[in-house]
């Protein structure tokens, strides 16, 4: 099973500032990362796929970067409505499909 | 639209059993893989289940251990989760997705999940 460790656990920035996420896999899945937003009483929501492409709908301040183990979500200038938890989810060798354990993107 | 409508969830005693149900919308529903993601309160997302677009091939997660069946009936557009031999570790909110195709193994549409209690 691929275990996927992000960082921090907690972020905490101001709007506008730049917020990078990190996700680091326990052995190579290539590019078949994803990373998911998850807002409080909300279902996730897919932000990147294939570690760098951006699903339907997301803004560009939205990027995914990375191959093998180390992969970075970053978002540019940050809105208020960006603070929310983030997954980072791998589907390059499964089953299992898993899951990072979530960095909390909060409001310093 | 792509709407995903689960239901089913409830409170339970342990051991006892529950059937989840996810109804599609707005897709083509016969045509995707579709899967159940779990998350127990204040936790993070764990992967439960995943079903081919024909019903065929499916995958679990090994934590299972087989108590859990996923399921679909395409005339429906309905997706189902079994659970049986239910657990305090268990209670969760149940999730379904539908997988992206261009990106097999991520899921591009959420429903809003059904809360699953698993308490005596």
């Amino acid at each position: 099973e691929i275990v996927l460790t992000q960082s921090p656990g907690t972020l905490s920035l101001s709007p506008g500032e730049r917020a990078t996420l990190s996700c680091r896999a326990s052995q190579s899945v290539s590019s078949y990362l994803a990373w998911y937003q998850q807002k409080p009483g909300q279902a996730p929501r897919l932000l990147i796929y294939d570690a760098s492409n951006r699903a339907t709908g997301i803004p560009a301040r939205f990027s995914g970067s990375g191959s093998g183990t180390d992969f970075t979500l970053t978002i540019s200038s940050l809105e208020p409505e960006d603070f929310a938890v983030y997954y980072c989810q791998q589907h390059s060798d499964w089953p299992p499909i898993t899951f990072g354990q979530g960095t909390r993107l909060e409001i310093k | 639209e792509v709407q995903l409508l689960e239901s089913g969830g409830g409170l339970v005693q342990p051991g006892g059993s529950l059937r989840l149900s996810c109804v599609a919308s707005g897709v083509n529903f016969a045509t995707y893989r579709m899967t159940w993601v779990r998350q127990a309160p204040g936790k993070g997302l764990e992967w439960v289940s995943l079903i081919g677009s024909g019903g065929t091939a499916t995958y679990s997660a090994d934590s299972l251990k087989g108590r859990f069946t996923i399921s679909r009936d395409n005339s429906k557009n309905t997706l189902y989760l079994q659970m049986n031999s239910l657990r305090g570790e268990d209670t969760a909110i149940y999730y379904c997705a539908k997988e992206l195709v261009s990106a097999p193994g991520t899921f591009d549409y959420w429903g809003q999940g059904t809360l699953v209690t698993v308490s005596s």
